[in-house]
């Protein structure tokens, strides 16, 4: 198995909270992605790295930041969380061209 | 932009029959990767396929098969003979060769029943 972690595997949280979910690889794959799923939605990016720093947003970017301080992590940040946000967040990570990414586990965020 | 369509939201079939989920793309790059995906009901992704946009060959693993064709834009996949334990929902995924930016449609959930 590819060595993704993502944490925590389950929140409950507030409307106006901030939230830091953080996704782990000990694969040194240059790319890491964030995405959400949604029933009827299927998984939408919301933002993706490509090194360490190096971000860019995704199609379901608004209300979310990120940050890749090092290769290995990259954390997702909802800065003030809203009933809207409430979705399971997948981790992927994987290298550039033709290379299939890995998930996580997948956290399952509550937000009330 | 890239985007991924899967136009069947839920397939529903008896044990043994054959299924078939269409996924169609769209993409401006002239070399792009595709994928397929599975989820079973405990929630994991487990990847099952790739292919680039340059090998238009056919693909057989088991009872899963997969169909490419450039001039359609489209990478189908055929379970063959399903059982009870294909019930997931099963995604299309692209990637283009410039952004790497990996995009998926929207997922079809495959119900077997026995």
């Amino acid at each position: 198995d590819a060595g993704i972690t993502q944490s925590p595997r389950h929140k409950v949280t507030e409307t106006g909270t901030p939230v830091t979910l953080r996704c782990h690889q000990t694969e040194n794959h240059r790319y890491m992605y964030w995405y959400r799923q949604d029933p009827g939605h299927g998984l939408r990016l919301i933002h993706y790295s490509y090194g360490v720093k190096d971000t860019d947003k995704g199609e379901v970017s608004d209300g979310y930041s990120v940050s890749r301080s090092k290769t290995e992590d990259f954390l997702l940040t909802l800065e003030s969380a809203t009933s809207s946000q409430t979705s399971v967040y997948f981790c992927a990570i994987s290298d550039p061209g033709y290379t299939e990414a890995f998930f996580g586990q997948g956290t399952r965020l509550t937000v009330v | 932009a890239q985007k991924v369509t899967q136009a069947q939201t839920e397939i529903s079939v008896v044990e043994k029959e054959d299924v078939t989920l269409d996924c169609v793309y769209e993409t401006r790059d002239t070399t792009y990767y595709l994928f397929w995906y599975k989820q079973p009901p405990s929630g994991e992704l487990v990847f099952l396929i790739r292919r680039n946009s340059f090998d238009e060959q056919n693909e057989i693993s088991g009872r899963y098969s997969w169909n490419f064709q450039k001039s359609t834009s489209s990478f189908n996949f055929t379970i063959t003979a399903s059982q009870v334990v294909d019930s997931a929902v099963y995604f299309c995924a692209m990637k283009g060769a410039a952004g790497n930016k990996l995009t998926f449609g929207g997922g079809t959930r495959v119900l077997v029943k026995p």
